[in-house]
């Protein structure tokens, strides 16, 4: 079974500057995608950045980056020009392309940015 | 195009009640999923559907807990006699086909 690992219950960032979050797992699989969900205050599950496991190159949305690593499982975002709006939980969450599998997400990561 | 829809955002059950929570997905949308997270914790998978099938019912409590996605209609968790460890926000989601996965904005199921 798959798992998911975010190391880093809790962390902290000024206003602008960047941060990166940290995300681990586990598979024996070869094809897969990985996502970033944020999850503010009012609770709604809000999908940051996706990133499919064949493609070498990082995805990329505006603030938001990641770098994977494929040989090492890891799967970290990066938040850049961080805002207050970015105050939230961070879910990394792994889902297979090999059959019907559902997505399985790490315990998050409480992000605060502080002004 | 409308997101994932949830209904009810807030439902209030006392003990031993039935709770029914309903999930529109997104359109063209044929996937559905059921999370549920308690307070402080992450998300964790309850069941996947698709239309009239249950695909993955493997997080689903044995007892009381039912889903259903039919033909015509929204999804449907219900939960039987309802104890206060229910108490949580229930998530559905939906996607295309087994693809990127679009979340509603919850449920909050309270018993008391």
């Amino acid at each position: 079974a798959q798992t998911v690992t975010q190391s880093q219950p809790e962390m902290s960032v000024q206003e602008a500057e960047t941060v990166t979050l940290s995300c681990t797992y586990d598979t024996s699989e070869s094809n897969y995608y990985l996502f970033w969900y944020k999850q503010p205050p009012s609770r709604q599950m809000i999908l940051v950045i996706r990133q499919e496991a064949y493609k070498q190159q990082n995805a990329t949305e505006n603030r938001f980056s990641v770098n994977f690593q494929k040989a090492a499982k890891s799967f970290s975002l990066k938040i850049s020009d961080s805002q207050l709006g970015d105050t939230a939980m961070y879910f990394c969450a792994f889902m297979s392309r090999e059959g019907n599998t559902p997505l399985v997400f790490g315990k998050g990561t409480r992000l605060s940015v502080i002004a | 195009n409308a997101g994932v829809m949830q209904n009810p955002r807030h439902l209030v059950r006392r003990r031993g009640q039935e709770a029914r929570l309903r999930c529109s997905p997104m359109k063209g949308h044929s996937h559905v999923y059921w999370y549920r997270q308690l307070p402080e914790e992450g998300l964790k998978f309850m069941v996947y559907l698709q239309k009239e099938n249950i695909i993955d019912e493997s997080g689903m409590p044995k007892e009381r807990f039912s889903a259903e996605f039919p033909k015509e209609g929204p999804s449907i968790l219900r939960i039987q006699q309802v104890v206060r460890g229910d108490s949580a926000a229930y998530f559905c989601a939906s996607s295309p086909w087994g693809d990127t996965i679009y979340f509603g904005e919850g449920s909050w199921l309270t018993v008391v």
